[in-house]
């Protein structure tokens, strides 16, 4: 059974630009969620998505979104970047119906903002 | 504030002996609570969780412990192993909610 794949694994933007991360859950997962990851802040939540509609939000600014599409794939973007915008962004996916928390993560985007 | 604290940046620990990795939190209405293992250049591991009414689950040779009246968790590994040198994440999900509130890790360091 494949893992949850992120694309692209690494890459450089420059400040006001915008990014587009692609995550593939695994195969019968319906919830993604995406996770920010940084040297100071650790990892915070920014959304979830499940049947194509976001669950739940993280308090992110509104120039991070997101959606699902039909076959469970997320994608997330964010507009105008920033230099604390470098991170690493970390999708997981769940089928987890009794709401445990357990979640498959996938290696990451890592976002370098120049 | 943080709600999830791991107050140990990092800790090191011999081969065969116990790792003890903490957690505090701050928040009554957490249901479930997890520790993930997170490897360079990977993603976060699901280890082990525990429901918020039970006080102990054990996996191999992993147990949680979890005391409610004082908000705390514990992590223990028995024996450590070289191969389990990695950053531990403590995190708790809101019973109300799907999210993962995570604390900012320990890196455990074990040598042989």
């Amino acid at each position: 059974k494949a893992g949850v794949t992120q694309t692209p694994r690494y890459l450089i933007k420059t400040r006001g630009q915008q990014v587009t991360l692609s995550c593939s859950p695994i195969s019968g997962h319906r919830s993604v969620s995406w996770y920010q990851q940084t040297p100071g802040q650790g990892l915070q939540f920014l959304f979830e998505y499940f049947s194509e509609t976001q669950r739940n939000k993280g308090n992110f600014p509104g120039r991070f979104s997101g959606r699902q599409f039909s076959n469970s794939r997320s994608e997330m973007n964010v507009s105008t970047l920033e230099l604390g915008d470098s991170a690493l962004y970390l999708c997981a996916s769940s089928a987890d119906s009794a709401n445990t928390g357990e979640l498959f993560f996938g290696e990451g985007s890592r976002l370098t903002v120049l | 504030d943080q709600q999830v604290k791991q107050n140990s940046p990092s800790l090191s620990v011999q081969e065969g002996r116990i790792s003890i990795l903490n957690c505090d939190y701050t928040n009554s209405m957490f249901d479930y609570f997890l520790w993930y293992k997170k490897y360079p250049a990977e993603g976060p591991t699901f280890l082990i969780s525990i429901s918020s009414i039970k006080d102990k689950n054990e996996d191999g040779r992993f147990t949680v412990f979890l005391n409610k009246s004082a908000k705390h968790l514990s992590l223990h590994i028995v024996p450590s192993q070289p191969g389990d040198s990695a950053v531990y994440f403590c995190a708790a999900k809101n019973q109300a909610g799907t999210a993962l509130i995570f604390g900012k890790g320990t890196t455990l360091s074990v040598s042989s």
